[in-house]
C-alpha cells in the first residue's frame, strides 16, 4: 500500500525559502502525478501545483512565481520549494498522489487518492 | 480560476439523518467534480470523483450527483464517523480549486 510522508523544517523565517520533501513508500513514483496542497490554520484547501514523474509541472498561477516542484525517481521523492515566504504561507502542507481516470471525452478525470499526513510549516521570525 | 461555492458552510445533524451538501461552480464543469472528507487533524480522503463515482472502499451511504454547475453530496444515514468537513473540488481546469468546506457537526 502506497504511503506518503512529508518532511522538512517546521519553522521558516520571513523572506526565506520553504523546502519540503515527500517520500513515497510501498510503490513506485513512476506513471503518476504528484501534487502539493496546503491548508492555512482553520481554513480550506489550496492547490499549489503538481508534477508528473517525467518532470513536467503545473503550478497555481497565484504562486507560480515562487514555486518549484521537482521529482527524484531514484529516491522516490517529490520536493517543494516556495521562496520569499510570508506569514500568509503558514499552513499544513500535504503531498498527494493524483490519479487519472481516462474519459471518453477530450478531458480526463483527476483526483487525489492517497495523501500524506501533512506537515505544519510556520513562517515567523 | 473557477470559483467553487459550498452551502451550507456548517450543518448540524443527528445520527441517522439524511444530509445533503451542495456545491456550485462559477462556470460549467461538466462532471469534473470531486468530494473529499476531512476529519479533524487528518488529511482529506476522496469519497467521490467524476461527480457520482464512489471511490473504492467508501461506504454506499455516500452518493454524489450533478452536472454543469450544480452538484450535491448526500449521506443517506449519518453515522458518528461522518462528522467531518467536506470539500468539493473541480478538476475541469487548472488550478483545480476547492470549495470553502462544509463542517458537519453533531446536533
Amino acid at each position: 500500500q502506497v504511503q506518503l510522508q512529508e518532511s522538512g523544517p517546521g519553522l521558516v523565517k520571513p523572506s526565506e525559502t520553504l523546502s519540503l520533501t515527500c517520500t513515497v513508500s510501498g510503490g513506485s513514483i513512476s506513471n503518476y502525478y504528484w501534487t502539493w496542497i496546503r491548508q492555512p490554520p482553520g481554513k480550506g484547501l489550496e492547490s499549489i501545483g503538481y508534477i508528473y514523474y517525467t518532470g513536467s509541472t503545473n503550478y497555481n498561477p497565484s504562486l507560480k512565481s515562487r514555486v518549484t516542484i521537482s521529482v527524484d525517481t531514484s529516491k522516490n521523492e517529490v520536493s517543494l520549494r516556495l521562496s520569499s515566504v510570508t506569514a500568509a504561507d503558514t499552513a499544513v502542507y500535504y503531498c498527494a498522489r493524483r490519479v487519472v481516470v481516462i474519459s471518453a471525452t477530450s478531458r480526463n478525470y483527476y483526483y487525489m487518492d492517497v495523501w500524506g499526513k501533512g506537515t505544519t510549516v510556520t513562517v515567523s521570525s | 480560476d473557477i470559483q467553487m461555492t459550498q452551502s451550507p458552510s456548517s450543518l448540524s445533524a443527528s445520527v441517522g439523518d439524511r444530509v445533503t451538501i451542495t456545491c456550485r461552480a462559477s462556470q460549467s464543469i461538466s462532471k469534473y467534480l470531486n468530494w473529499y472528507q476531512q476529519r479533524p487533524g487528518k488529511a482529506p480522503k476522496v469519497l467521490i470523483y467524476a461527480a457520482s463515482t464512489l471511490q473504492s472502499g467508501v461506504p454506499s451511504r455516500f452518493s454524489g450527483s450533478g452536472f454543469g454547475t450544480d452538484f450535491t453530496l448526500t449521506i443517506s444515514s449519518l453515522q458518528p464517523e461522518d462528522l467531518a468537513t467536506y470539500y468539493c473540488q473541480q478538476s475541469y481546469s487548472t488550478p483545480h480549486t476547492f470549495g470553502q468546506g462544509t463542517k458537519l457537526e453533531n446536533k
